[in-house]
């Protein structure tokens, strides 16, 4: 099975601020690599997939990039409406799996 | 619209069984694969088990393998996920998702399984 290994698990940025978040696949996913957004009590929303495209209406603050097994997602300018935890999940190969979340606050 | 409504959930003791259900609306169903994913109260996200459009093809985590059962009805629409066995570690919000990449997310179900 693929791991994923997300960092950091928890994270607090002043509103404005640009936040990363990485995510490094234990080998190759053919950069089948998806970010997810998940607000307390509410499902999961896909915001990336594959690397760095972004899923219709999702605002052009958030971005993907990376290869091979090294992912990074970004928020340019953090909005208050942007606190959640991030996922990240690979879709190469059965099992998918997730990253183990970055809860992401605000200063 | 995509939407998917997950039920079926319930308090069910250990060892017991439960059907959950995941009616899809809003698009053509039967051209999507499927995946259930489940969330520990306060933990990340566990991806369960995948089906196919045709049902032909089908994976497990191994946490679940062998005691859940996933299946399909394109004529229905519909998404099931049969567990049996079921173990407090178990216990969880279910959700219902669209594709691998998790384009749709249902709105979960939650299983509790306690004596």
């Amino acid at each position: 099975d693929i791991q994923m290994t997300q960092s950091p698990s928890s994270l607090s940025a002043s509103v404005g601020d640009r936040v990363t978040i990485t995510c490094q696949a234990s080998q190759a996913i053919n950069n089948f690599l998806n970010w997810f957004q998940q607000k307390p009590g509410k499902a999961p929303k896909l915001l990336i997939y594959d690397v760095s495209n972004l899923e219709t209406g999702v605002p052009s603050r958030f971005s993907g990039s990376g290869s091979g097994t090294d992912f990074t997602f970004t928020i340019y300018s953090l909005q208050p409406e942007d606190i959640a935890t991030y996922y990240c999940q690979q879709s190469d190969s059965l099992p998918y799996t997730f990253g183990q979340g970055t809860k992401l606050e605000i200063k | 619209e995509v939407q998917l409504v997950e039920s079926g959930g319930a308090l069910v003791q250990p060892g017991g069984s439960l059907r959950l259900s995941c009616a899809a609306s809003g698009f053509t169903f039967n051209m999507f694969d499927m995946n259930w994913v489940r969330q520990a109260p306060g933990k990340g996200l566990e991806w369960l088990s995948y089906i196919s459009r045709s049902g032909n093809t089908i994976y497990y985590a191994d946490s679940v393998k062998g005691r859940f059962t996933i299946s399909r009805d394109n004529a229905k629409k519909s998404l099931y996920l049969q567990m049996q066995s079921l173990r407090a570690e178990d216990s969880a919000v279910y959700y219902c998702v669209r594709r691998s990449r998790g384009d749709s997310w249902g709105q979960g179900t939650l299983v509790t399984v306690s004596s």
